[in-house]
């Protein structure tokens, strides 16, 4: 089985631009989460979608928003970006949802914002 | 929320000696514990997880005990091989979703 895909890998943005990153979970799997890591403030969950509804949300301002397809493919949109949002943005991809559940990342999509 | 700590921040150790990482966490309703392994460049890799019905886990040369009623957990490997070189992260599943709460992570060095 392909593994989770992230697009861009790679990605500069100036501040008060918006970003939309995507990310394609393995096949069969319908969770789909998101987190920040960056060298401050480590792995932060930002949020999980399954069957095309947020399920969870973190601890982030309204800019960061997401969404999921009917296909389990998810989306992450930042909006006027700040200089501190530059991070790795990760996605996992889980089977299903719940306290249990293995989840495996993708490769990031790593962010900079000038 | 929930909070988890990893210790060490860094660790070095020679090829073929043990290595141990410890992780401690505060919410005694947490049930499944995660170790990711993060090469440079590359996402986090689920290396082997743990859930609360059990109190040691082994695959090959990895190990993972859990001590609930201490709240803490552990990653054990034994022979390392410089490719272990990585940072290493413990995590553990927090609320009902699949948020995963992360330690602040271990870098391993295994000099040969």
């Amino acid at each position: 089985k392909a593994g989770v895909t992230q697009t861009p890998r790679y990605l500069i943005k100036t501040r008060g631009q918006q970003v939309t990153l995507s990310c394609s979970p393995i096949s069969g799997h319908r969770s789909v989460s998101w987190y920040q890591q960056t060298p401050g403030q480590g792995l932060q969950f930002l949020f999980e979608y399954f069957s095309e509804t947020q399920r969870n949300k973190g601890n982030f301002p309204g800019r960061f928003s997401g969404r999921q397809f009917s296909n389990s493919r998810s989306e992450m949109n930042v909006s006027t970006l700040e200089l501190g949002d530059s991070a790795l943005y990760l996605c996992a991809s889980s089977p299903r949802t719940g306290r249990e559940v293995e989840q495996f990342f993708g490769p990031g999509t790593r962010l900079t914002v000038l | 929320g929930e909070n988890v700590e990893q210790h060490p921040s860094t660790l070095s150790v020679q090829e073929g000696d043990s290595a141990v990482i410890k992780c401690t966490y505060s919410d005694s309703a947490s049930n499944y514990f995660p170790w990711y392994k993060q090469e440079l460049g590359k996402g986090p890799q689920l290396i082997i997880d743990i859930r609360s019905n059990v109190g040691e886990k082994k695959d090959q040369r990895i190990a993972v005990t859990l001590n609930k009623t201490a709240k803490h957990f552990s990653l054990h490997i034994t022979e390392t091989q410089p490719e272990d070189s990585a940072v290493y992260f413990c995590a553990v599943i927090y609320n009902a979703g699949n948020m995963l709460t992360f330690g602040g992570g271990t870098r391993l060095m295994v000099k040969p």
